[in-house]
């Protein structure tokens, strides 16, 4: 299986600071993606990078990743109150790997406004 | 499109009551898996399915059964429900080919008396 841990556990920042979380994994992925979840809601994809790939923009999100270190970090700048959610990675390996994709606890991000 | 939809989104069981989680999704994609999440432990994977008529066990599949007859459906059976079986279970799907991304429902919280 796949999996994702995610460092810190919890993040406590205020309104426009940035905030940074950490991601590792334990097997060869082909692709390793970020999810979002709102209190009480279904997880919301947010952004996937490639194994090829070191790092992705999309709007205030900047993905790293460092395969040599199967690691990834998560940047959100300026942060919003909007943006209090829990956020969690998955790698997933490529070939014929159906995916067994499994998450970890996530990080537990508050933004103060 | 209404994507996943998971029914019902609350429920209450008695220790060995049965019931069943229903999941659609009107994407046509191949790809769908049950998770439950429980504080302090992230998402669980319960079970999983590539396609009508395949299923195979994810991480926690004891207690649960499913089947995979359409496309669309992907329902998560609870034979004799147990207090441990208290969750929030959240249904997901994705696209076989695709890059990966998963696509949540809003969640069922089952609780079990």
């Amino acid at each position: 299986s796949q999996q994702g841990e995610e460092d810190p556990q919890a993040l406590s920042i205020q309104e426009g600071e940035n905030a940074t979380m950490n991601c590792s994994y334990k097997t060869s992925i082909n692709n390793l993606q970020w999810y979002r979840q709102n209190s009480g809601r279904g997880l919301v994809h947010l952004i996937l990078i490639r194994s090829n790939e070191r790092e992705k923009h999309s709007g205030r999100l900047r993905v790293t990743l460092d395969t040599s270190k199967k690691s990834s970090s998560l940047l959100i700048t300026a942060s919003r109150a909007a943006d209090t959610a829990s956020y969690f990675c998955v790698g997933r390996a490529g070939g014929t790997s159906y995916g067994k994709l499994t998450f970890g606890q996530g990080t537990i991000l508050t933004v103060h406004p | 499109n209404a994507g996943v939809t998971q029914t019902p989104k609350f429920q209450v069981l008695k220790t060995g009551q049965s019931m069943t989680l229903q999941c659609a999704q009107d994407m046509n994609h191949e790809y769908m898996s049950w998770y439950r999440q429980d504080p302090g432990m992230g998402l669980r994977l319960i079970h999983y399915s590539v396609g009508a008529g395949i299923t195979d066990q994810g991480e926690v599949p004891n207690g649960y059964n499913v089947s995979r007859s359409t496309t669309e459906d992907f329902p998560l059976r609870l034979l004799s429900a147990a207090p441990s079986q208290t969750s929030v279970y959240f249904c997901a799907s994705r696209n076989q080919r695709d890059t990966g991304e998963l696509f949540f429902g809003e969640g069922s919280r089952l609780t079990v008396l």
